[in-house]
């Protein structure tokens, strides 16, 4: 069965240091999502593309927070810098085009759990 | 904006039980619904979704939801419950506005334990 890859699994850094995490998507599905998951709560979506396209990072937070899918396949999360409360699980997902059938399910990766001391 | 509320934080049954989460969202327009399930340690994976039709819907491992529109609800069921259903459960919901998918909005999930 075909999966969603991410890494690394878990990454421990100090605040203010600069974290990245990279995803790579099932074949054939051009939309990918990230999302983080605080312990204790339900995954939220950060950003969303369409290929190499943005479609919406209005959760994003831009100031410390970027995302980037160059060649419409795999992508990269990264942090800079990474703060106390960035602490969380970092999970990618993808699915098909958006506007079909398959778009609605989504297939999530195993996650990237990030601990910032 | 769109809402999910799992009404249970944590449930804990014994084997052979019959359990039943709750779902409730926010949105009067048409929508999808999703029940995901997260065992210890692995990754989230889809237990059922509902598109349209049969407000009954049946996922694996003979879990079942059903939509009640005139409820928001979309709970989720299982006659008989064994250990390894021990995980955590979320609730998600898409919008559908005309011609366009809004977002997938989860619950903050419901951990289920099961003791043997």
């Amino acid at each position: 069965e075909a999966e969603v890859a991410q890494s690394p699994r878990y990454k421990i850094t100090e605040k203010s240091q600069a974290v990245a995490f990279w995803c790579d998507p099932i074949s054939g599905h051009a939309t990918l999502y990230w999302y983080r998951q605080i312990l204790g709560q339900g995954p939220e979506l950060l950003v969303q593309f369409q290929d190499e396209s943005v479609v919406d990072d209005s959760q994003l937070p831009k100031d410390r927070f970027s995302a980037e899918r160059l060649k419409g396949v795999d992508s990269t999360l990264k942090i800079q810098p990474a703060e106390l409360g960035d602490s969380a699980m970092y999970l990618c997902a993808s699915s098909y085009l958006t506007g079909t059938l398959g778009a609605n399910v989504l297939t999530f990766g195993a996650g990237s759990r990030l601990t910032v001391l | 904006a769109q809402s999910v509320s799992q009404h249970n934080h944590h449930v804990i049954l014994s084997e052979a039980a019959s359990l039943e989460l709750g779902c409730n969202y926010s949105y009067g327009g048409t929508v999808n619904l999703f029940w995901y399930v997260q065992y210890p340690g692995q990754h989230l994976q889809l237990l059922l979704k509902y598109f349209s039709g049969d407000p009954l819907v049946k996922g694996i491992k003979g879990f079942e939801a059903e939509f009640i529109k005139s409820k928001f609800s979309f709970n989720l069921r299982k006659p008989s419950v064994q250990w390894s259903d021990t995980a955590e459960y979320f609730c998600a919901v898409k919008g559908i506005y005309g011609g366009s998918q809004g977002n997938l909005i989860f619950g903050k999930g419901t951990k289920l334990s099961v003791k043997p």
